[in-house]
């Protein structure tokens, strides 16, 4: 069936240095890419997506890249804090059935 | 505070058990999204309704029901609970009824079935 993949797991990080999550997902028709951020014991909170009519989007630290080619698009998170340690989960519309499939999540530790 | 709402909190109850969750959406939301959230399994899209009717369905077990009110409040009835079932449930709103609207999340509902 159609899925998004989401990698690393886990990832663990120096503050300071930059993170970067990968997701692939299968429906080419797919054209909405959100990235959700949910810290321990709370809601995912929406922190950036992306359309397919563009191919970088970027708001302070967070960038996020598609690739609509690859099926391949990508957060990255540059200067690392600690409070930017939580779980990461992306996800991307089945145009088709126009319902939202979620990656797994990406937990992120950013280190002292 | 995202806006949207959920009740309750928690639920603890025993297999073969009914519950229900409630969900208020947000101001001038008309869709509200129902997902499960299991350790293993991540963020599972259930269902979506729009201004009272479904709208997309996803991996819901038919165990599981929900419905819309007029005054777009949503209702998720669980029942012949299993272990299996416990998770957190979020509900999410959206102004509209596509889903590349941006959902807001609620505080979620965390349901342990014994």
């Amino acid at each position: 069936g159609e899925n998004v993949e989401q990698h690393p797991s886990t990832l663990s990080v120096q503050e300071g240095d930059s993170a970067v999550i990968k997701c692939t997902y299968s429906d080419s028709a797919s054209n909405y890419f959100p990235w959700y951020k949910q810290e321990l014991g709370k809601r995912p909170q929406l922190i950036i997506d992306i359309r397919s009519n563009v191919g970088e989007k970027k708001d302070q630290r967070i960038a996020v890249t598609l690739n609509k080619t690859a099926k391949h698009f990508s957060l990255h998170i540059t200067e690392t804090q600690p409070e930017d340690s939580a779980v990461y989960f992306c996800a991307a519309n089945l145009n088709r059935d126009d319902k939202i499939i979620f990656g797994k999540g990406t937990r992120l530790h950013i280190l002292p | 505070d995202s806006g949207v709402t959920q009740t309750p909190k928690h639920l603890i109850t025993a297999t073969g058990q009914r519950v229900t969750l409630r969900c208020s959406p947000r101001s001038g939301d008309l869709s509200v999204y129902w997902y499960q959230q299991s350790l293993d399994q991540g963020l599972q899209f259930l269902i979506q309704y729009y201004n009272g009717e479904e709208r997309a369905k996803g991996n819901i077990l038919e165990r599981f029901s929900a419905q819309q009110f007029p005054d777009l409040h949503s209702e998720l009835n669980l029942s012949s609970l299993e272990l299996g079932d416990s998770a957190l449930y979020f509900c999410a709103s959206s102004v509209a009824g596509s889903v590349t609207d941006t959902q807001y999340f609620g505080p979620g509902t965390r349901l342990t079935v014994l």
